[in-house]
C-alpha cells in the first residue's frame, strides 16, 4: 500500500514569513497526526484528527499554527508567522482508529 | 502528563549485542511501542508490548514491566545498518496518541 505523502520535502523561510504544509494519509485511514521534531529530541504531536474532527490539539501554540483536515482526508498544517524556534521536521503519521501509526518522511522547515 | 527517560547515546561494535533502555511515568498505560529513525527519514515500527514480558522479532526483542515503568529494546548481530534513533513511545490509555521521547542514538562501529 502507498504511505503517508507529505510536501514539500524542505522549506527554508525567513522569520515572520508564512508556510503550509501538506499530507495525504494512508487510504482509509481515519485518524490523522501532526507531529513537530525539533533536532535532538523525539517527535511532539501538535495535533490529532478522527475524520474531519479535532481529537487533540493541547499542544498546538493555536496564536501561530493552525490545521484543517477537509473532507477527512487530506491535512495541511499552516504557521503564520514562523519563528526561528520552529525550525523542525514536521511529521505527519496516520492510523486506524486504534492502530499503529505510520510516519510520512516530514518537512524539514529551517526558518532563518 | 507522560515523562519518559531513555539514554541520549550509545555506541555499539558490528556483531554485537546491546540494549536500549526505556523508563516511562504515565498517568495510563495502554501500550509501549519502539521505532527506528534514521538521519532525514521517518520513525518506522519496531515493536510493540502493553503486557509484560519478551516479544522476539528476528534480531530486535523487547521487554516490558508494567509494574516498574521499565521497558527495553535488545538489538542481536548488531549491523552497520542498525546506526540510527531508537524512540521509546507510550501510549496513554484511552487514546491512540503516542508520546515520544527524546531517543537514542545508536553507533555501530566496525
Amino acid at each position: 500500500e502507498a504511505g503517508v505523502a507529505q510536501s514539500p520535502r524542505y522549506k527554508i523561510i525567513e522569520k515572520r514569513q508564512s508556510v503550509a504544509f501538506w499530507c495525504n494519509p494512508i487510504s482509509g485511514h481515519a485518524t490523522l497526526y501532526w507531529y513537530q521534531q525539533i533536532l535532538g529530541q523525539g517527535p511532539k504531536l501538535l495535533i490529532q484528527f478522527q475524520n474531519n474532527g479535532v481529537v487533540d490539539d493541547s499542544q498546538l501554540p493555536k496564536d501561530r499554527f493552525s490545521a484543517e483536515r477537509l473532507k477527512g482526508v487530506d491535512s495541511t498544517l499552516k504557521i503564520q508567522p514562523a519563528k526561528l524556534e520552529d525550525s523542525a521536521v514536521y511529521l505527519c503519521a496516520s492510523s486506524l482508529a486504534q492502530g499503529l501509526a505510520t510516519f510520512g518522511s516530514g518537512t524539514r522547515l529551517t526558518v532563518v | 502528563g507522560q515523562n519518559i527517560d531513555q539514554p541520549t547515546e550509545m555506541t555499539a561494535t558490528e556483531g554485537a549485542i546491546v540494549q536500549i533502555n526505556c523508563t516511562y511515568q504515565t498517568s495510563g498505560f495502554n501500550g509501549l511501542f519502539w521505532y527506528q529513525q534514521h538521519a532525514g527519514e521517518a520513525p518506522t515500527f519496531l515493536s510493540y508490548n502493553v503486557l509484560d514480558g519478551l516479544e522476539e522479532k528476528g534480531r530486535f526483542s523487547s521487554f516490558l514491566s508494567r509494574s516498574k515503568g521499565y521497558s527495553y529494546l535488545l538489538l542481536k548481530e548488531l549491523q552497520m545498518k542498525d546506526s540510527a534513533s531508537y524512540l521509546c513511545a507510550v501510549r496513554p490509555s484511552g487514546y491512540s496518541t503516542l508520546t515520544f521521547g527524546k531517543g537514542t542514538m545508536l553507533l555501530v562501529s566496525p
